[in-house]
């Protein structure tokens, strides 16, 4: 079953902040944040563990909450170059990760 | 530049035809995978490889094989192709499977389209 990532899509303007939600129906282990541009491949923003510190990349950050099996990826005063589809993808301790439907953000001058 | 190569970018099938995808990585990562992108549908796990000699399947195997030729190298083939199978196939590596690798590198993607 994929995780199930809220909003679908967002539209900011730049210096504005968002909150992507990613909500998975198993236990999770761990979750990794990716960032993929139209036409290029998915790029690794960070990993979430199991018991672990809240992550930053750059002005990115995001949180895991174990108990309610979401994590929330936070983009703090937006730049155009964060416009792109964010995708999470949770591990289960089944050794591989599903990944969700992804988030379309785009960031407007 | 170290990473993930896949070959072919582009492929145009007819129904029927059986291709290979190529996927190899230069990272002495253990682990592979391969997903399949379709609009709408994100990124769903066809494939993977925990480490070499042992491939499983993931959520959309059907219609799918895989060999992990060696430690480098993890192949895709399409034994009859469908068009149900057009989509943007991404190949993918990680240091271990699970828990334990830290994060994906993803190859440049392959555009098949059958007809």
């Amino acid at each position: 079953q994929q995780p199930v990532q809220s909003p679908q899509a967002v539209i900011l303007r730049e210096g504005e902040d968002a909150v992507i939600n990613c909500s998975s129906s198993k236990a999770l282990y761990s979750v990794h944040w990716y960032r993929q541009k139209h036409g290029e491949a998915p790029v690794f923003l960070m990993i979430l563990l199991k018991g672990g510190e809240q992550m930053r990349h750059e002005k990115i950050s995001a949180s895991f909450n174990e108990k309610k099996q979401q994590s929330s990826l936070y983009l703090t005063a937006s730049q155009l170059s964060y416009s792109g589809t964010y995708f999470c993808g949770t591990d289960s301790g089944t050794y591989k990760y599903i990944f969700g439907t992804g988030t379309r953000l785009k960031v407007l001058a | 530049n170290a990473g993930v190569t896949q070959t072919p970018k582009f492929q145009v099938l007819k129904t029927g035809q059986s291709m290979t995808l190529q996927c190899a990585q230069d990272m002495n990562h253990n682990s592979m995978y391969w997903y399949r992108q379709d609009p709408g549908m994100g990124l769903r796990l066809i494939y993977y490889s925990a480490s070499e000699g042992t491939t499983d399947k993931g959520e959309v195997p059907n219609g799918y094989n895989v060999s992990r030729l060696n430690k480098r190298e993890f192949s895709l083939r399409l034994e009859s192709a469908a068009p149900s199978q057009t989509s943007v196939y991404f190949c993918a590596s990680s240091e271990w499977a699970g828990t334990g690798g830290l994060g994906y590198t993803f190859g440049s993607g392959t555009r098949l389209t059958v007809v």
